[in-house]
């Protein structure tokens, strides 16, 4: 069952500019969390932000979340080349299995 | 660093085969996943266990069974291979006794079924 969506689906920029994907969910949750995925390869953790907190940061990294609109977003600042991938939103739904559910990703590249 | 390491990068089965895809984690975590991904259907949960012989079923589970007989090792299995399993799978895990804690993932295992 699909509760993130990430939005735009991709996204295109050039290199020293910032990016900006953001994530809509649909029921409360405990956590919310980001993670990359280089071509081909696994995904890896980059935040985690809990229901209770509003930004969180992490190097280039920013997170918002808005519990209200039930939406996060993520920034990268100053992107660089390297920092093309795809990058998917989770979330930890409140109650039931609390399994994490992830989005369908945006997929980012950075043009040199 | 925790490390999850799935056994193949890449396999090439027929259809009708028995596939085993293994996952084995280094740091003790009690949660394992298995997921698959396909392009425009993002993650979808296979099966997951959160302990020794335990397993539970996830979103996508008809076609596939799981084995965890020790703590470290979560194998996937495909009773029979349809060309609708081509797929990458991903295997991930976690400490603790929720299943909303970080994942940490495998490199992937891209199955072909021809």
């Amino acid at each position: 069952s699909q509760q993130g969506e990430e939005d735009p689906q991709a996204l295109s920029i050039q290199e020293g500019e910032n990016a900006t994907m953001n994530c809509s969910y649909k029921t409360s949750i405990n956590n919310l969390q980001w993670y990359r995925q280089n071509s081909g390869r696994g995904l890896v953790h980059l935040i985690l932000i809990r229901s209770n907190e509003r930004e969180k940061h992490s190097g280039r990294l920013r997170v918002t979340l808005d519990t209200s609109k039930k939406s996060s977003s993520l920034l990268i600042t100053a992107s660089r080349a390297a920092d093309t991938a795809s990058y998917f939103c989770a979330t930890a739904p409140q109650g039931g299995s609390e399994k994490l559910v992830f989005g369908k990703g945006t997929k980012l590249t950075v043009n040199p | 660093d925790v490390k999850v390491t799935q056994s193949s990068r890449y396999l090439v089965k027929r259809t009708g085969e028995k596939v085993f895809l293994e996952c084995v984690q280094d740091m003790d975590h009690e949660n394992m996943f298995w997921y698959r991904q396909d392009p425009g259907l993002g993650l979808r949960l296979i099966y997951f266990s959160y302990d020794v012989k335990m397993k539970e079923k996830g979103d996508i589970p008809e076609g596939y069974s799981v084995s965890r007989e020790k703590k470290e090792r979560f194998s996937l299995i495909l009773e029979s291979a349809s060309t609708n399993q081509t797929s990458m799978y991903l295997c991930a895990s976690s400490w603790g006794i929720t299943g909303a804690n970080v994942l940490t993932f495998g490199a992937g295992s891209r199955l072909t079924v021809l």
